[in-house]
């Protein structure tokens, strides 16, 4: 069955920063691969897609890499800050999506 | 921007009653809705997928007669918990495509529901 990592332990990293959160998955060829923010109590909110034919997407301090050979996105903040402690969720497919549990971050200032 | 509201937020119930939650689209057209569960520390799981106008297609393990789904209109899609039981108290969200393709879902803020 299709099966979705990501790192359960928070990650916590001090403002300025650049977070690095890892997504892996296995028994699954996803075309799209996605990347939510998740704040508590609250629903998912999209962030970025990327494409199977598509190494890396950026959008103003996000960065997302794409390597289905080694089945493995990373998704990259850069010049983090408070404000971006969240739990970020990644999910594969197109229309109905797969989710990982998420990794939280917490950036401190 | 794509905004998806639900309601009620959050709802407590006592075991054995109906629950109706209710998800929006308040911009634009959703022909395609869906309901995914979420408990503490876990990821979302999808539940069934809503299509205005026709039966709901449910997740393996989702019971359809425990969880009614209706999508009346292209803006609205209702989840019903019948007969509800402690161990349906969860976080239940909705999300809704966006009306210019497939590639964006829009999150409504999400219901709580805690069954006593």
């Amino acid at each position: 069955s299709q099966k979705i990592e990501q790192n359960s332990e928070a990650l916590n990293i001090q403002e300025g920063k650049t977070a690095t959160l890892t997504c892996n998955y296995t028994n699954y060829s996803p075309a799209y691969l996605q990347w939510y923010r998740q704040d508590p109590g609250r629903g998912p909110v999209f962030l970025l897609l990327i494409r199977e034919n598509e190494k890396e997407k950026r959008k103003e301090r996000l960065k997302v890499t794409f390597d289905t050979t080694l089945k493995q996105s990373l998704f990259h903040i850069t010049a983090s800050q408070p404000a971006d402690s969240a739990t970020y969720l990644c999910a594969l497919g197109y229309s109905t999506l797969t989710f990982g549990k998420g990794t939280m971050l917490l950036v401190s200032p | 921007g794509a905004v998806v509201s639900q309601h009620p937020s959050w709802v407590i119930c006592k075991s054995g009653t109906s629950v109706k939650i209710e998800c929006r689209s308040l911009d634009f057209q959703a022909t395609t809705m869906f309901w995914y569960r979420q408990f503490p520390k876990q990821s979302l799981m999808l539940m069934a997928t809503s299509n205005e106008g026709s039966k709901a297609t449910y997740e393996q393990g989702v019971e359809k007669d425990k969880f009614l789904i209706n999508h009346a209109s292209l803006t609205l899609s209702t989840l019903t918990v019948t007969s509800a039981h402690p161990e349906d108290s969860s976080f239940y969200i909705c999300s809704a495509e966006g009306s210019g393709g497939k590639e964006t879902q829009y999150f409504g803020p999400g219901t709580r529901l805690l069954v006593l």
